[in-house]
C-alpha cells in the first residue's frame, strides 16, 4: 500500500514569505506528526494530531509556524514571514492508533531552504 | 523530559564485522524504545521496537537489540555488516505515562560507514 506522501519535496523560498508544505497519511492512520530535521538541533517533535482531538502543538518553536488537518486526513504545515533558521527537512509521520508504542511510518519530508 | 543519548555520531565498520551502535535513556520508567533507520534523502524506516514484551527484539535486515534496565541501554547490534547498512541510524523513546505526549523523542543520530 501508499505509504505517508509528502510535497513538495524540495522548497526554496525568500526570507519573509510564507509556505505551505503538504503531508498525506497512509489510509486509515488516525495520528499524524510533523518533526522537523536540521543540523544543529537533530529531530524534534514539532506537533501532533489525533483524530478529531485538539491538537498537541507543544513542539511549535514560534507563532509563525502552525499546522492543520482537514477531515482528519491530509495535513498542512504553515510557516509565516520564514527565517534563515527555518532551513531544514520537515518530516510527517502517521501511526494507525496514536499510541505511544504504535508504530510512526514517516515521509520522505520536504527540504526547505530559507535564502 | 525523557532524553536519549547516542554514544557516537560515526562508526566505521568493515563488510562482515559485528555493527554495534549504542544507545542510552534517562527516564527511571522505562519507555517504549524503537530504533529507525535513514537512507540518504529519504524518511525514517522502523529496525525494531521494545514494548517489554521481551528484552531482546529482533528487527528487520538482521538487527537486533537489547533492554537492559540495570543500564539504561538499548544498544542495537547485527553480527555482520552489508554495505547496503551504510546509513544513519536513531534511537527514539516515547514514555509510558498516561499524562505523556505521544511523540518520539530521538537521538542525535549515528552514521554508519561500511568499509569494502
Amino acid at each position: 500500500g501508499a505509504g505517508v506522501s509528502q510535497s513538495p519535496s524540495n522548497k526554496v523560498t525568500e526570507k519573509g514569505k510564507d509556505v505551505e508544505l503538504r503531508c498525506d497519511p497512509i489510509s486509515g492512520h488516525t495520528a499524524l506528526y510533523w518533526y522537523r530535521q536540521s543540523l544543529g538541533q537533530g529531530l524534534e517533535f514539532l506537533i501532533y494530531f489525533q483524530g478529531n482531538s485538539a491538537p498537541d502543538k507543544s513542539g511549535l518553536p514560534s507563532d509563525r509556524f502552525s499546522a492543520e488537518r482537514t477531515g482528519g486526513s491530509v495535513s498542512t504545515l504553515t510557516i509565516q514571514r520564514t527565517q534563515q533558521e527555518d532551513s531544514a527537512v520537515y518530516l510527517c509521520a502517521s501511526s494507525l492508533t496514536g499510541t505511544r508504542l504504535d508504530t510512526q511510518y514517516f515521509g520522505p519530508g520536504t527540504r526547505l531552504t530559507v535564502l | 523530559a525523557q532524553s536519549v543519548t547516542q554514544l557516537g555520531s560515526h562508526v566505521s565498520v568493515s563488510e562482515g564485522a559485528l555493527v554495534l551502535l549504542r544507545c542510552n535513556y534517562s527516564s527511571s520508567v522505562p519507555p517504549y524504545l524503537f530504533w529507525y533507520v535513514q537512507y540518504p534523502n529519504q524518511g525514517l524506516q522502523l529496525l525494531l521496537k521494545y514494548t517489554s514484551a521481551a528484552t531482546l527484539v529482533k528487527g528487520i535486515n538482521g538487527f537486533e537489540a537489547e533492554f537492559k534496565k540495570s543500564e539504561t541501554s538499548f544498544h542495537l547490534t547485527k553480527p555482520s555488516a552489508h554495505m547496503s547498512d551504510a546509513a544513519e541510524y536513531f534511537c527514539a523513546v516515547s514514555d509510558r505515562g498516561s499524562g505523556s505526549a505521544r511523540q518520539l523523542t530521538f537521538g542525535s543520530g549515528t552514521q554508519l560507514t561500511v568499509l569494502p
